[in-house]
């Protein structure tokens, strides 16, 4: 079974700043998915930014970037330019892309980031 | 807005009873995934349905059941409710022809009294 861990239960960081949540995953395949949700207090599950495993470029969406290791089966997430509405909990998730689809997500325990003003 | 739509909100039941959770995906989208979130489990994955049947288990009780219907809006059964049901449940869709990301909906808070 997949595994995924988030090490760092907390991060703070100052407005504007770059902060850097770590995850990594166990695995035993060769072939998936990486995910990192963001929850707000409104609880909604929002999709940051996602990696396939095959594709070696690391992915970016506006200020957010994941430095993907896949050797190290290393994913971590990098907010640039922090903004007071990134304060939320972050969740690294794992996909398989096996079996045809036919999964659902493993998720790490979250990383509850502050934005101090 | 993501487009998935859960009811009701928020539920506040005995143990021992039964409730009835609903899920209607994003338009097209015919995978439907049931999650739990709790502060002893975290975020857990229970079952998927695509085009309504099942099609994937995950941590989900025997005491739980879901179904996705012909319109392939989903229904999640609680029964026999414990204490320890008492969680955010959540809903996704997923595109058809795609392994690509789950959106989510805003989630049913449960409680069990």
């Amino acid at each position: 079974a997949q595994t995924v861990t988030q090490s760092q239960p907390e991060m703070s960081v100052q407005e504007a700043e770059t902060v850097t949540l770590s995850c990594t995953y166990d695995t035993s395949e060769s072939d998936y998915y990486l995910f990192w949700y963001k929850q707000p207090p409104s609880r909604q599950m929002i999709l940051v930014i996602r990696q396939e495993a095959y594709k070696q470029q690391n992915a970016t969406e506006n200020r957010f970037s994941v430095n993907f290791q896949k050797a190290a089966k290393s994913f971590s997430l990098k907010i640039s330019d922090s903004q007071l509405g990134d304060a939320a909990m972050y969740f690294c998730a794992y996909r398989s892309a096996m079996g045809g689809g036919a999964d659902g997500l493993t998720f790490g325990k979250g990383t509850h980031l502050i934005i101090q003003p | 807005d993501s487009g998935v739509t859960q009811t009701p909100k928020h539920l506040i039941t005995a143990t021992g009873q039964r409730v009835t959770l609903r899920c209607s995906p994003r338009s097209g989208d015919l995978s439907v995934y049931w999650y739990q979130q709790s502060l002893d489990q975290g975020l857990q994955f229970l079952i998927q349905y695509y085009n309504g049947e099942e099609r994937a288990k995950g941590n989900i009780l025997e005491r739980f059941s879901a179904q996705q219907f012909p319109d392939l809006h989903s229904e999640l059964n609680l029964s026999s409710l414990e204490l320890g049901d008492s969680a955010l449940y959540f809903c996704a869709s997923s595109p058809r022809d795609s392994f690509s990301e789950a959106f989510f909906g805003q989630g049913t808070r449960l409680t069990v009294v």
